[in-house]
């Protein structure tokens, strides 16, 4: 039981160039997150899933783009990645409002 | 939407001693406040939490209490010990079915030995 997967681990990027963030959980939760977490600032939701097939905007999803692929799966994409955008990316899935979390990723745009 | 304070941003205390980080929200609908312990460069983990229908809970040495008519919630730490020194967020939960958290920015516990 391996509980919220992400990959990859670090990445660096330079300003322009694109990614994606993979989160895979296999608790059977009906509910994804997407976070980044900057220093001083805690974790600010970017965007979440509540169930297969709907997506929803949180805090700060300019930048972003995210794809429910299947119940297991939410993936975070940067399009055109930017300096403002170095961050620590969580996902985190849950049942009842109990999130947990994967063990993220170092994202570094020069 | 929900604010989140959390305070105070930094604490020291002495191994042994009881540590205690507060919290306060804005949203009166908010009705899920979980504490999450983040140690350096690992994931948050929840360590515990509290529904509105409820007080107080324990957890061997931690506990939470909520006040709903102040909006405030906070987490104590008892006989802390080293391996009690990580980040502590508070966080609160709002929108039934989605079941979004919006989190306080943290405070750093260091337990001196």
């Amino acid at each position: 039981n391996a509980g919220v997967t992400q990959t990859p681990k670090f990445q660096v990027l330079k300003t322009g160039q694109s990614m994606t963030l993979q989160c895979a959980q296999d608790m059977n939760h009906n509910s994804m997150y997407w976070y980044r977490q900057d220093p001083g600032m805690g974790l600010r939701l970017i965007y979440y899933s509540a169930s297969e097939g709907t997506t929803d905007k949180g805090e700060v999803p300019n930048g972003y783009n995210v794809s429910r692929l299947n119940k297991r799966e939410f993936s975070l994409r940067l399009e055109s990645a930017a300096p403002s955008q170095t961050s620590v990316y969580f996902c985190a899935s849950g049942r009842d409002s109990i999130q947990y979390f994967g063990a993220g990723t170092r994202l570094s745009v020069l | 939407g929900e604010n989140v304070e959390q305070h105070p941003s930094t604490l020291s205390v002495q191994e042994g001693d009881s540590a205690v980080i507060k919290c306060t929200y804005s949203d009166s609908a908010s009705n899920y406040f979980p504490w999450y312990k983040q140690e350096l460069g690992k994931r948050p983990q929840l360590i515990i939490d509290i529904r509105s229908n409820v007080g107080e809970k324990k957890d061997q040495r931690i506990a939470v209490t909520l006040n709903k008519t102040a909006k405030h919630f906070s987490l104590h730490i008892t006989e802390t010990q080293p391996e009690d020194s990580a980040v502590y967020f508070c966080a609160a939960s709002f929108g039934a079915g989605s079941y979004q958290l919006t989190f306080g920015k943290g405070t750093k516990l260091s337990v001196i030995p």
